[in-house]
């Protein structure tokens, strides 16, 4: 079946430690995006990619980086210059950016907790 | 103004009832609208789409779309319990200048059946 993987479900991170996110989809949509979501908000865009090997800031990129060297695959890195990472985080991907009919399809997410 | 704006919640409905929720826009270009429904823990799940004004309905659930006064409704018929989720709004919001947009959510409303 077709769908997006994110790994891991849960995720811990230490003060001043990086940590990266999977997300791999099998549905060959061209665009990929990451979000976040806080207790009781909707979700923001951290960051996206329409192709391989190109990707643009969101609305709330500080702190975070991100590669697309593979079409089905975008995993995001939460690096030690952003402060309050403690969220979950939902990777999304659609047909191509712009072009959407059925909305995005978003993975499980993955929660992460700084300790 | 923000992008997207949902009704305040959270909304109390008993069951058998309608569930109403409200989402307004600021990009008065925006072609396509979504609803998503979130259950705690899980990530968005598409429930609705609409394009063009006026009501689109599917099972329980009527999605109503006001392109003139930049609104999208969503009503929930004969609502269950198992409706009790976070309903999320979504726009393709148009970057500027240009054609293409990123889907942008609303804050999203808790809506609670109870017995």
């Amino acid at each position: 079946d077709g769908g997006i993987t994110q790994s891991p479900k849960y995720l811990f991170r230490k003060e001043g430690q990086n940590v990266t996110l999977s997300c791999e989809q099998n549905l060959n949509h061209d665009a990929m995006y990451w979000y976040r979501q806080d207790p009781g908000q909707g979700l923001r865009l951290i960051y996206y990619s329409q192709i391989v090997n190109d990707f643009q800031k969101g609305d709330i990129a500080e702190g975070y980086s991100v590669s697309r060297e593979k079409k089905e695959s975008f995993p995001l890195t939460v690096t030690s210059a952003q402060k309050n990472p403690t969220a979950f985080y939902l990777c999304a991907s659609s047909i191509r950016e712009g072009f959407v009919i059925d909305g995005y399809t978003f993975g499980s997410g993955t929660r992460l907790t700084v300790v | 103004q923000k992008e997207v704006e949902q009704n305040s919640g959270p909304l109390s409905v008993p069951e058998g009832a309608i569930a109403s929720l409200n989402c307004t826009y600021s990009d008065r270009g925006s072609q396509s609208f979504f609803w998503y429904r979130q259950y705690s823990g899980k990530s968005p799940e598409l429930i609705m789409s609409i394009y063009s004004n006026g009501d689109k309905e599917d099972g329980r659930f009527t999605a109503q779309l006001n392109k003139a006064s930049q609104y999208v409704s969503l009503l929930i018929r004969d609502s269950q319990p198992s409706d009790s989720a976070t309903y999320l709004c979504a726009v393709i919001i148009r970057a500027g200048g240009t054609s293409y947009g990123k889907l942008t959510f609303g804050q999203g409303t808790i809506l609670t059946v109870h017995p």
